[in-house]
């Protein structure tokens, strides 16, 4: 099976633009979609990105996703940064036995 | 409006069984996908289990294969998680998840339920 390996932080200023990579260790990264959800202190994830760019109804147009074959990862991209985007981010996708992989979490810290 | 409510966490013996239930609203729910995904302590997501919609079939993880049972019962909207066997490291939250589309299963979520708490000790 493959692993899907994030930074463990990153940390930015509000209004900047911040990018979260996920790196497939093996496999090509477009083989299946990759989803992002996002997870705030004591809450439930909830999803931000599904198949790889399509951003869920009420989601923010500041967050993006795309997929580079080059570096075969994938990256969240969140544009003028808010406090409210502090959170824990996690990718995600699955392997050929259609089983979920998520990578191990990045923690956005907004200052 | 779709929600998700998990029920049926708590504490359990090590080698103890427990079912978790998750009921679920605001969609044809015989028509998706349902997966199970826990979140240990201070840890990461990790996938437990789906069971398809629509009759198809189930999926494990292989920490867990041959001890979860997952099930679903469409007449009642509820997916089930029978956990057997259990271990300290089974020890977290579990969260029921909706897959994105209906049709062919693919592990991609856009709900979440609030999640249930599974605590393994003795």
């Amino acid at each position: 099976n493959f692993m899907l390996t994030q930074p463990h932080s990153v940390s930015e200023s509000p209004g900047k633009t911040v990018t979260i990579s996920c790196t497939r260790s093996s496999g090509s990264i477009d083989s299946n979609y990759v989803q992002w959800y996002q997870q705030r202190p004591g809450s439930s994830p909830t999803t931000v990105i599904y198949e790889d760019k399509q951003r869920p109804s009420g989601v923010p147009d500041r967050f993006s996703g795309s997929i580079d074959s080059s570096s075969n990862s994938a990256s969240l991209t969140i544009s003028g940064l808010k406090t409210e985007d502090e959170a824990d981010y996690y990718c995600q996708s699955y392997d050929s036995r259609n089983q979920g992989v998520f990578g191990g979490g990045t923690k956005l810290t907004v200052l | 409006e779709v929600q998700l409510l998990e029920s049926g966490g708590g504490l359990v013996q090590p080698g103890g069984s427990l079912r978790l239930s998750c009921a679920a609203s605001g969609f044809t729910f015989s028509s998706y996908a349902m997966s199970w995904v826990r979140q240990a302590p201070g840890k990461g997501l990790e996938w437990v289990s789906a069971f398809s919609g629509s009759g198809g079939g189930t999926y494990y993880a292989d920490s867990v294969k041959g001890r979860f049972t997952v099930s679903r019962d469409d007449s009642k909207n509820t997916l089930y998680l029978q956990m057997n066997s259990l271990r300290a490291e089974d020890t977290a939250v579990y969260y029921c998840a909706k897959e994105t589309s209906s049709g062919i299963y693919y592990p991609e979520f856009d709900y979440w339920g609030q999640g249930t708490l599974v605590s393994v000790s003795s």
